[in-house]
């Protein structure tokens, strides 16, 4: 398996446009997970999907982000208007949860979000 | 609410010898996992060991090993043998084992220096 895959690797937007993070999991996983990570406050959990429903959205920061997992293989972060504020490292992390059979969570490589 | 603390921002080994890295975290649950994530300067999250809460013996991975202690919620990691590919960052992390609750919450992180 090729892992979680996250597009792009480096994002670099003006403050006030709309940024778009895209993650596949790996194949057969049913938890997504999306983190954000800053120098400030570390890895924080923004949101999390179990079998393509969010259970866990208390992370995210503010109505300016949303994020969407519209089929088992695909889950967008988007970041609308977009602020300097939001410049961190963003990784999609996904797992297998079938109680018994839990698998550790497994990263992708991260998007690094520049907004100027 | 659940927290990990690393006490120690950096940390420095000589090559060929053991080093120990600490955590602590605080619940009030008896059913998780710990886990250890190695960051090296790639960005990529790896994961290096991990321990259910349930099993009193210590996880080991090759070079690497846990020392958890559930009473006084101590979970340190030790690295025989370092190597220069051990440099990196450690965050040591805590998940519940409850459907619904899979999100890892995160340490602060140690930076592991491996000098020649």
């Amino acid at each position: 398996d090729a892992g979680v895959i996250q597009s792009p690797r480096h994002e670099v937007t003006e403050m006030g446009q709309e940024v778009t993070l895209r993650c596949k999991p790996i194949s057969g996983h049913n938890s997504l997970f999306w983190y954000r990570q800053t120098m400030m406050r570390g890895l924080e959990l923004l949101i999390y999907f179990n079998n393509n429903v969010p259970i866990d959205d208390s992370g995210m920061p503010e109505d300016r982000f949303s994020a969407k997992m519209p089929n088992a293989s695909f889950s967008t972060l988007k970041i609308q208007p977009s602020e300097p504020r939001d410049s961190a490292v963003y990784f999609c992390a996904s797992s297998l949860v079938a109680g018994g059979a839990d698998t550790e969570a497994f990263f992708g490589q991260g998007t690094r979000l520049t907004v100027v | 609410a659940q927290t990990v603390t690393q006490s120690q921002p950096e940390m420095s080994v000589q090559e060929a010898e053991t080093v120990t890295l600490s955590c602590t975290y605080d619940t009030s649950e008896s059913d998780y996992y710990l886990f250890w994530y190695k960051q090296p300067p790639s960005r990529q999250m790896i994961l290096v060991i991990r321990q259910e809460a349930y099993k009193q013996q210590n996880a080991t991975e090759n070079r690497f090993s846990v020392n958890f202690q559930k009473a006084a919620k101590s979970f340190s990691l030790k690295i025989s043998d370092s190597q220069l590919g051990d440099a990196a960052m450690y965050f040591c992390a805590y998940r519940l084992n409850n459907f619904g609750n899979e999100k890892l919450t995160f340490g602060t992180g140690t930076r592991l220096t491996i000098i020649p």
